[in-house]
């Protein structure tokens, strides 16, 4: 079956890089997502990546995703206090739902 | 554009009850999908409504359920309400359906079962 996995935790010095994996089991997904989750507010967009791809990169972000290991990880560079939040890796494959992993609670200090 | 719009933002009901959520989608959004996240479960997919129809289905009993309006607003219902239903349950809306087509998250609501 469907399934995704995350760390629970993550605490980055504010201008560290920030590094959060996933792995995943479905083989057929095509799309890999990234979403992040403040306090008291839904889920928002961060990047995706398409399966044929092994690196996408936007701004401070950075995927990389192996597919033969099933392994996808975000990079966030200079990490800010801002940046704290839940981060949530998501796949799509052939059944069309959308699932999600455990969440990361990627917290930041000074 | 306005985003995706829940309501009520919080509610609480008791064991027994029933429950009705209401989601309206972006301006021009088709597909309307419902997600319920709790500490334990983590966010899991209920299901996806299209044009009216629902496309694709989770794994809950048959106490969850939805329908979508032809103005694509989407409401779910929960019957006889039990403890472990209390969640913050998310509601997302896409152009279209399918794998190829973004999700945009609703702020939830959050619904506590005494």
């Amino acid at each position: 079956g469907e399934d995704v996995e995350q760390s629970l935790f993550l605490s980055v010095r504010e201008g560290d890089s920030s590094v959060i994996n996933c792995t995943y089991t479905d083989s057929s997904s095509t799309y890999l997502y990234w979403y992040k989750q403040e306090p008291g507010a839904g889920l928002q967009l961060l990047t995706y990546i398409f399966s044929n791809m092994d690196m996408k990169q936007d701004q401070r972000l950075t995927v990389l995703l192996n597919k033969k290991d099933k392994h996808l990880s975000l990079r966030i560079a200079d990490t800010q206090t801002g940046d704290s939040a839940i981060y949530f890796c998501a796949e799509r494959g052939d059944t069309d739902k959308l699932i999600f992993g455990t969440g990361t609670r990627l917290q930041v200090f000074p | 554009k306005a985003g995706v719009t829940q309501t009520p933002r919080y509610l609480i009901k008791t064991r027994g009850q029933q429950v009705t959520l209401s989601c309206s989608p972006i301006s021009g959004h088709r597909s309307v999908s419902w997600y319920q996240q709790t500490p334990g479960q983590g966010l899991q997919f209920l299901f996806e409504y299209f044009s009216e129809t629902q496309r694709n289905k989770g794994n809950f009993p048959g106490r969850f359920s939805g329908r979508q309006f032809s103005n694509s607003r989407s409401e779910m219902n929960v019957s006889t309400l039990e403890l472990g239903d209390s969640a913050l349950y998310l509601c997302a809306s896409s152009l279209g359906s399918g794998t190829y087509n973004e999700q945009f998250f609703g702020p939830g609501t959050r619904l506590t079962v005494l």
